[in-house]
């Protein structure tokens, strides 16, 4: 059973960066992409980006010039840094695995880690 | 980017009803690449379809969607106590992904 697990501050000031990390286990983290996803409080889903095992990456336009994601694979591990952070960027970030199938990695979420509230504030 | 109109924003229902909650792209979603997914209180998303229409595993068939092109549905047939959830739609066909904000299945 493939388990995701989200770590870091969950306090962070504005204009600061903000830095998680999530651990797969259960699995190894080269059989699919993984993606962010985060959650404003009392609001909907917001798809962040993804990453492969290969450190290849794509973004979503509204937060590209911001985020970076990287993968640590002797860890299981893969990461979120978002620059120059602001309030709106209070929120529960999740980290996801996409659907495997016939070996293929498909953009729907099939696991999810139980999130982190990152509030920022000063 | 795809936008997603979930529709109804709030349903209320009880126990044993039959809910069926809409969500409609602006552009169509190519490979009825459409996933729902549920959400509990203080919980993840759980997901619920795939491919517009395929369950995922271990939910029950209850549960069930359809649709394609820009015109999706999920139908739960009867209402369980645990159903009583957050729901959301997303699409994978197109960079960005893209999620509905919701519908809220509510007790009534």
């Amino acid at each position: 059973q493939v388990q995701l697990q989200e770590s870091g501050p969950g306090l962070v000031k504005p204009s600061e960066t903000l830095s998680l990390t999530c651990t797969v286990s259960g699995g190894s983290i080269t059989t699919s992409h993984w993606s962010w996803i985060r959650q404003p409080p009392g609001k909907g889903l917001e798809w962040i980006g993804y990453i492969y095992y290969s450190g290849s990456t794509t973004y979503s336009p509204s937060l590209r010039s911001r985020v970076t994601m990287s993968v640590d694979t002797s860890k299981n591990q893969f990461s979120l840094r978002l620059v120059s952070v602001t309030a709106a960027d209070t929120a529960v970030y999740y980290c996801a695995r996409h659907r495997v199938t016939g070996g293929y990695s498909y953009g729907s979420f099939d696991y999810w880690g139980q999130g982190i509230l990152v509030t920022v504030s000063s | 980017e795809i936008v997603l109109t979930q529709s109804p924003g709030t349903l209320s229902l009880s126990p044993g009803e039959r809910a069926t909650l809409s969500c409609t792209a602006s552009h169509s979603v190519t490979n009825s690449h459409l996933a729902w997914y549920q959400q509990r209180p203080g919980q993840a998303p759980r997901l619920l379809i795939f491919g517009a229409s395929s369950r995922a595993t271990g939910i029950p068939d209850r549960f069930s969607g359809s649709g394609s092109g820009t015109d999706f549905t999920l139908t739960i047939s009867r209402l369980e106590p645990e159903d009583f959830a957050l729901y959301h739609c997303q699409q994978y066909c197109c960079s960005p992904f893209t999620f509905g904000q919701g519908t809220k299945l509510e007790i009534k």
